[in-house]
């Protein structure tokens, strides 16, 4: 799997769009960009994956650079509820793929 | 759809007994069962890869025999840690994947205390 790599920490305001970066320059061709989150205690809820066009869903929108080498995760109306850690993979779509988590970006959504 | 449930949510045990977690897939079948384990403030940590009806996969510096999995249907796969000590408490989280669905479910985890 390719590495990833995140900002440790970022706060957004209630309400206002809260856009979180990766870094994933050696991802291979046949990877997808794959986003989750992680709410204290719980674990992982699937957000919203991507290959080369941006993706939109009823959670997020993915931005996904041309060179495949970067893309961003975008809140458009944050609420504290969203605040978690936020994990950007790199993995391919087989069914026995592993998914490997790096460190992940820790949102704080502020009243 | 896609649901996945984790049993125990919570458990304390003595130091040096065992201890089992199951991880079922409610609604959907899964040959390839994920298992992870998470100490505080930090990331989720691969543990092993529960295939149904063969031998699980683990990775490196994960002691299989400490960490028992058995996936004997395509439903359940459950995670014994054996002879538990105190720096076995942690955070434990399987995960599976419906083939006709998009990513990955995970179920709830399963806090371990060992005293």
């Amino acid at each position: 799997d390719a590495k990833t790599t995140q900002p440790t920490s970022m706060d957004c305001a209630e309400g206002r769009a809260a856009n979180l970066p990766c870094n994933h320059s050696t991802i291979s061709g046949n990877e997808y960009v794959y986003w989750y989150r992680q709410i204290h205690s719980q674990g992982p809820q699937y957000i919203i994956h991507g290959l080369k066009n941006n993706e939109t869903n009823e959670m997020a929108s993915l931005i996904i650079t041309e060179d495949r080498k970067s893309s961003t995760l975008i809140l458009p109306h944050a609420t504290l509820r969203d605040t978690a850690v936020y994990y950007c993979i790199a993995s391919t779509q087989g069914g026995s793929e592993k998914l490997v988590f790096g460190k992940g970006t820790k949102l704080t959504v502020n009243p | 759809g896609a649901v996945v449930s984790q049993h125990p949510s919570r458990v304390i045990c003595k130091s040096g007994t065992s201890v089992k977690i199951e991880c079922r897939s409610l609604d959907f079948q899964a040959t390839t069962m994920f298992w992870y384990r998470q100490f505080p403030k930090q990331s989720l940590m691969l543990m092993a890869t529960s295939n149904e009806g063969s031998k699980a996969t683990y990775e490196q510096g994960v002691e299989k025999d400490k960490f028992l999995i058995n996936h004997a249907s395509l439903t359940l796969s459950t995670l014994t840690v054996t002879s538990a000590h105190p720096e076995d408490s942690s955070f434990y989280i399987c995960s599976a994947r419906d083939n006709g669905r998009i990513g990955y479910t995970f179920g709830s985890g399963t806090r371990l205390t060992v005293v």
